[in-house]
């Protein structure tokens, strides 16, 4: 059960598009299609933007896209807004009815 | 409104237990599988415990295996988390969310336990 690695940080301009990657291994990542992101607002509950991989929740934005490959998956934000100013995780389902978190990237908007 | 509302955090000294509790109102909470997850102070989020809806079958991160137990009751929408044998490292936020597609897509506000003498 160790963490997924993530960047600890990642910036753009307002416009711009910003990538965080999450890897793991193939106990987790590499082994299931059930990647999901989380947006964390300090002090706020979490929210799901993307879940099994690639999917969007009902009334998130489609500016946010995930995609995996191998044992790496990614998020992508396109048209960075100040409102994306957030830390983001990244989990994977990691067998037997457990899951991990990554260790989180704080995303700042320039 | 679906909502989840935790309660129960407080301070606590080493060695002493507490228990939480996860009201859920919005959806039908026999039916949906439903997971804790902790965040220590400027640390990131970490899976701490799982039940699933039908059988009430539970598994549990390896920081609070034999510690922590998770149970709910149906009857009330509610979901418990006890913790014995509390330790400094679990000083953190707890939130209780509930399971979708292998993710966790409602979340509560969290409520915070310290462990400190």
């Amino acid at each position: 059960q160790s963490a997924l690695t993530q960047p600890p940080s990642a910036s753009g301009s307002p416009g711009q598009s910003v990538t965080i990657s999450c890897t793991g291994s193939s106990s987790d990542v590499g082994g299931y299609n059930y990647v999901s992101w989380y947006q964390h607002h300090p002090g706020k509950a979490p929210k799901l933007m993307i879940y099994a991989v690639n999917k969007r929740p009902s009334g998130v934005p489609d500016r946010f896209s995930g995609s995996k490959s191998g044992n790496a998956a990614s998020l992508t934000v396109s048209g960075l807004q100040t409102e994306d100013e957030a830390d983001y995780y990244c989990s994977s389902f990691a067998g037997s009815s457990t899951w991990v978190f990554g260790t989180g990237t704080k995303v700042t908007v320039l | 409104e679906v909502q989840l509302l935790e309660s129960g955090g407080g301070l606590v000294q080493p060695g002493g237990s507490l228990r939480l509790s996860c009201a859920a109102s919005g959806f039908t909470f026999s039916r949906n599988a439903m997971t804790w997850v902790r965040q220590a102070p400027g640390k990131g989020l970490e899976w701490v415990s799982f039940i699933y809806s039908d059988n009430g079958a539970t598994t549990y991160a390896d920081s609070v295996k034999g510690r922590f137990t998770l149970s709910s009751d149906n009857s009330r929408d509610t979901l418990y988390l006890q913790m014995n044998s509390l330790r400094a490292e679990d000083t953190a936020v707890y939130y209780c969310a509930k399971n979708t597609i292998f993710a966790f897509d409602i979340w509560g506000q969290g409520t915070m336990v310290t462990v400190s003498s």
